[in-house]
């Protein structure tokens, strides 16, 4: 119940083109669900994060869609750039708690 | 400092070494945490400290892990008689406040654990 199950594990985007990464979750009472970004040889770095009252939220090219009764949220890049090629981990926690549950990761490579 | 700052950024150690590694969080943040990411994995949750208390450390997979932040600012993990299956990237976050969304996590760039 605690498990985040990211997909997929790695990903291939043509320059321009849109990345979508996928996440699933069964803990009912996660309410804060951030993304993060992680170049190699670095921590891990937030990029954006949702809370369930909304199904989408837009930064710059950007995007998370929630969808609560699924229990699934998905993040989507537009015009992908090389300079997005990263992991990208999911995560989820309970606002007020400080545990955070990450997804394991999906490896993007965007192609010149 | 600007970031959180973790060193070393490299240790090898021989298998039943014992090793220390520090995090330097950013100034004021009274959430520290510690996480061990295995090789093409998420980060794992090994322990939490709000100021200087460890309020939890349900996450550290032996006796051999201990971490301490004394003054409530710079923290210690530190791995008694290292075993290879301690190999990972070890990272720390701090967070300015105690609640998961209230704040976000800022990471160090880690410290890469190998053990031979």
């Amino acid at each position: 119940q605690q498990q985040v199950k990211q997909s997929p594990q790695s990903l291939i985007v043509q320059k321009g083109g849109i990345s979508i990464i996928n996440c699933a979750y069964e803990n009912t009472a996660f309410d804060y669900f951030p993304w993060y970004q992680q170049f190699p040889g670095k921590g891990p770095a937030l990029l954006i994060a949702i809370r369930p009252d909304v199904s989408e939220k837009k930064e710059g090219r950007f995007t998370i869609s929630f969808n609560k009764s699924a229990k699934q949220f998905s993040l989507h890049i537009m015009d992908s750039q090389p300079g997005d090629s990263a992991t990208y981990f999911c995560a989820a926690s309970i606002t007020g708690t400080y545990k955070y549950i990450f997804g394991t990761g999906t490896r993007l490579k965007v192609l010149a | 400092g600007a970031g959180v700052s973790q060193s070393p950024r490299y240790k090898v150690a021989k298998r039943g070494q014992d090793v220390a590694l520090r995090c330097d969080p950013i100034s004021g943040h009274v959430s520290l945490f510690w996480y061990q990411q295995a090789l093409g994995q998420g980060p794992e949750f090994l322990t939490y400290f709000q100021n200087e208390a460890q309020l939890d450390k349900s996450g550290l997979p032996s006796d051999r892990f201990f971490a301490e932040r004394p003054e409530g600012s710079v923290s210690t993990l530190k791995i008694q008689r290292t075993q290879q299956e301690d190999s990972a990237v070890y990272l720390c976050a701090s967070s300015i406040s105690t609640g998961a969304a209230n704040s976000p996590l800022h990471f160090g760039n880690g410290t890469r654990l190998t053990v031979t």
